[in-house]
């Protein structure tokens, strides 16, 4: 099964600045990688999904890249609110229409 | 609105007790999970199912059994509350189609508390 490393130290970072999480997975290449949100006692909400053949999608303010090469994905928030303080969870796929999460990262954004 | 509710937001149980948790989604999914959520330890698959009266163990299914008589919900059963299965638990449901690429739906989770 596939094995997830996100940075589990929380990122403390100023309103208006970029956010940038990574998300490492060690054995076999997805075929895509989702990413999720999640709030204090709620459950996770997904937010993007990128192919191994995307370099890189967007969604507002949020911005994923994938790389097959490195195994590893990037997400960024710019331009950071106060409100985009939660958890961020990736999650690639595993057999049968499972997906595997990795532990999060917490960011916390400051006015 | 895509919608899965669960039964209980907080729960507290005695040690031996049956516990039932329940899932309701309102989008026709086949494919339902129950996961749960500890700190430092992240979302663990338990059981999922991907049609009626079909289930499949996940990544830690001891103490734990699953029900899925309809489509929509998708019950789990701890047959004997221990205190170390005190936890969030969290079930989500998505999509079923071949090689589909489906984000999963979640519910609000039930903290449960085993004494």
């Amino acid at each position: 099964s596939q094995k997830i490393e996100q940075n589990s130290e929380a990122l403390n970072i100023q309103e208006g600045k970029t956010a940038t999480l990574t998300c490492n997975y060690t054995n076999y290449s997805p075929a895509y990688l989702q990413w999720y949100r999640q709030d204090p006692g709620r459950g996770p909400v997904f937010l993007l999904l990128i192919r191994e053949n995307e370099k890189e999608k967007r969604k507002e303010r949020l911005k994923v890249t994938f790389d097959t090469t490195l195994k590893q994905s990037l997400f960024h928030i710019t331009a950071s609110q106060p409100a985009d303080s939660a958890t961020y969870l990736c999650a690639p796929p595993e057999a049968g229409n499972k997906l595997t999460f990795g532990g999060g990262t917490r960011v916390l954004v400051k006015p | 609105d895509v919608k899965v509710t669960q039964s209980s937001r907080y729960l507290v149980k005695r040690t031996g007790e049956k516990v039932f948790l329940e899932c309701v989604q309102d989008m026709d999914h086949e494919n339902m999970f129950w996961y749960r959520q500890d700190p430092g330890l992240g979302l663990r698959l338990i059981y999922f199912s991907y049609d009626v009266k079909m289930k499949e163990k996940g990544d830690i299914p001891e103490g734990y059994s699953v029900s899925r008589e309809k489509k929509e919900r998708f019950s789990l059963i701890l047959e004997s509350a221990s205190t170390n299965q005190t936890s969030m638990y969290l079930c989500a449901s998505s999509l079923g189609t071949s090689g589909s690429e489906h984000e999963q739906f979640f519910g609000p989770g039930t903290r449960l508390t085993v004494l």
